[in-house]
């Protein structure tokens, strides 16, 4: 049972735009949430995190949007550029911090 | 380069053989991960060394597969009689203690069982 889920495979959208990736999450026990960015031969690169005593985090273009009670995390990427396209995944950790589970990831391209 | 380095890149081999691959940490990193990517999924935590020592092995699928890092640095894992269901992408990660946010991957050995 996926304890992490995307359930986007892909997205598609204009450059200049905003980019709104979803995660949904089952586990209540997770407290750290994390956006990796994967370009293709690359391992993954880590873009943004959120503790759950936060509801957002701002990092420059990238903001990460938390809501417990529904289980369910956001990346926003505001404005989108082309070098933004890769695959993204959700992970989440909880006493294990150590343990990261991962989503299946969305791949995000963005239009010129 | 400082980045976690991953040998061999690429690596076919058939059905019953044995396989090791490589990881070199970043220097200084104790903490190191073994991950393993299957096509149109996340990556999936195989195991966790603190040091030279496994601290959770919890996530190797079965006895086929093991893992080694004897000085600290440098990790082997190992897959004994492969199957074609241990194709994916194997990656590595390395922190410089137990650190979510911190880890930081290797560009990942694709295995192809044949």
């Amino acid at each position: 049972d996926q304890q992490v889920k995307q359930n986007s495979p892909s997205l598609s959208v204009q450059e200049g735009r905003i980019s709104i990736l979803n995660c949904d999450y089952t586990n209540s026990m997770f407290d750290y949430f994390l956006w990796y960015k994967k370009y293709p031969a690359e391992g993954p690169t880590f873009l943004i995190s959120i503790s759950s005593i936060k509801d957002k985090n701002e990092d420059g273009r990238f903001t990460v949007f938390l809501n417990k009670s529904a289980k369910h995390l956001s990346l926003h990427i505001v404005p989108s550029q082309p070098g933004d396209s890769a695959v993204y995944f959700c992970a989440a950790t909880g006493d294990s911090s150590y343990k990261l589970i991962f989503g299946s990831g969305t791949r995000l391209l963005v239009r010129p | 380069g400082a980045g976690v380095s991953q040998t061999p890149s690429n690596k076919v081999t058939e059905k019953g053989k044995y396989v090791e691959l490589r990881c070199d940490p970043i220097s200084g990193h104790t903490a190191l991960y073994w991950y393993r990517q299957s096509l149109g999924q996340g990556p999936e935590f195989l195991i966790y060394f603190q040091g030279t020592g496994a601290a959770d092995d919890s996530g190797l699928p079965n006895d086929r597969f093991f893992a080694v890092r004897p000085e600290g640095s440098v990790s082997t894992l190992k897959i004994q009689r492969t199957e074609r269901g241990d194709s994916a992408v194997y990656l590595c990660a390395s922190s410089i203690g137990q650190g979510f946010g911190g880890q930081f991957f290797g560009p990942g050995t694709r295995l192809t069982v044949l």
